[in-house]
This record gives C-alpha cells, sequence and structure tokens, in this order.
C-alpha cells in the first residue's frame, strides 16, 4: 500500500511569508506525528495527533507554528512569518495507536526560508 | 530526561566486513528503542525495534541489534557490509508519554562502506 506522502518536497520562501506543509498519512493510522530535522541533526518532535486531536504541541518552537488535523487524516503544518532559523527538513510520520507502534516516515519537506 | 547518545559520527568499514553502529540510551522505566535508516533525501525507513523479549532482535535488510541493559546499550550490527548500506543511521528511544511513541533520535552515524 501507499506509505505516508509529503507536500511539496521543496520549498522556497522569503523572511516573513507563510508557508503550508501537507502530510498524507498511510490509510488507517490513527497518529500522526510531526518532527522538524536541521542539517547535520536527528530529527525532534514537534507535535502529536491521535485522530483530529492535537494531544501534544510541547516541541512547536514558537507561536508561529501551528498544525491541524480537522478529519483525522491529512495535516497542515503552517509556519507564519517564517523566519531564517525555520529552514530544516519537515518530517511526518504515522502509526497505530499505542505504544510501542513503528511510526512510518514521509519523505519530508526541505523548507528553505530567505 | 530521556536522551540518546550515538558516539561516532562516521563509520568506515571495507565490503565483506562486519559493522556496528553504537547507541546508548538513557531512559526511566523499560527502554522502547529503534532503528532508522535515512538514504539522501529520502525520509526515515525503519530498520527495527526492540520493545520486550528477546535482547537480540532482527530486523530489515540484514540488520540486528542487541539490546543491553545493563550498558544501556542498542547497538546496530551487520555481519557482512555491502556498498549500498552506505547512508545515515539514527537511533532514536521511545520518551514516556501518554501511551504513544513520541520519539527522541540520536544526532546519527553516517556509515560509509567502501568497495
Amino acid at each position: 500500500g501507499a506509505g505516508v506522502s509529503q507536500s511539496p518536497r521543496y520549498k522556497v520562501a522569503k523572511r516573513g511569508q507563510d508557508v503550508a506543509l501537507r502530510c498524507d498519512p498511510i490509510s488507517g493510522h490513527v497518529s500522526l506525528f510531526w518532527y522538524q530535522q536541521a542539517l547535520g541533526q536527528g530529527p525532534e518532535f514537534l507535535t502529536y495527533f491521535q485522530n483530529e486531536a492535537q494531544l501534544d504541541k510541547s516541541g512547536l518552537p514558537s507561536d508561529r507554528f501551528f498544525a491541524e488535523r480537522p478529519e483525522g487524516s491529512v495535516s497542515t503544518l503552517k509556519i507564519q512569518r517564517t523566519q531564517q532559523e525555520d529552514s530544516a527538513v519537515y518530517l511526518c510520520a504515522s502509526s497505530r495507536r499505542g505504544a510501542g507502534q513503528t511510526q512510518y516516515f514521509g519523505p519530508g519537506t526541505r523548507l528553505l526560508v530567505l | 530526561a530521556q536522551s540518546v547518545a550515538q558516539p561516532e559520527d562516521q563509520v568506515n568499514v571495507a565490503e565483506g566486513n562486519p559493522l556496528t553502529v553504537k547507541c546508548t540510551y538513557s531512559v526511566s522505566g523499560n527502554p522502547y528503542l529503534f532503528w532508522y535508516v535515512q538514504y539522501p533525501n529520502r525520509g526515515l525507513q525503519f530498520l527495527l525495534k526492540y520493545i520486550t523479549g528477546d535482547n537480540l532482535v532482527k530486523g530489515s535488510y540484514g540488520f540486528e541489534a542487541e539490546f543491553n541493559k545493563s550498558q544501556t546499550s542498542f547497538h546496530l550490527k551487520k555481519p557482512s557490509a555491502l556498498v549500498s548500506d552506505s547512508a545515515l543511521y539514527f537511533c532514536a528511544v521511545r520518551a514516556l508519554a501518554g501511551g504513544y511513541n513520541k520519539l527522541i533520535f540520536g544526532a546519527g552515524t553516517r556509515l560509509a562502506v567502501h568497495p
């Protein structure tokens, strides 16, 4: 079956622009995660959804970051008034519900803020 | 606080030789441990995980990992390396939080397999 898909794959934004990153999880996966991967680093947790409920947003770096999953499937990560430090790869992952379940990652969106 | 350390930035090995990529962790309670591999411009691909049970876990592409509770380690191994194994490898541990897998990743180890 299809894996996790993300769009766009690459995004160049001017500082101050708003961007929206999309994630399509694996069908039937209840859990959805967003991670941020800076150059040369491991991914860092941003936020978690169980169905449409955002249960953990402790990793969002500022109130410029906003995520939603209104129908419990597709999710959008929005970054308002982008800054250069927002440049990174944004990874989405999905899994079945429960501890120990494997997260399957999408290819990521590489965001470059100029 | 939970954390993961991958002490080697890069590991070099000749094709056909065994390889080990090291990972140590710090977590309270029983750890859930994962290995992922990342190829250029690709997302993370799941290799294997340890939740409970046998300390030796077998995964995809001939990789295995050994959970060692006393040494708090979860090293990734493969008996015979291939050039195509060259990639970036990440170890991760589940952070203790409300019944879901919020993962904490190490900084990654670049594996270079030379012909």
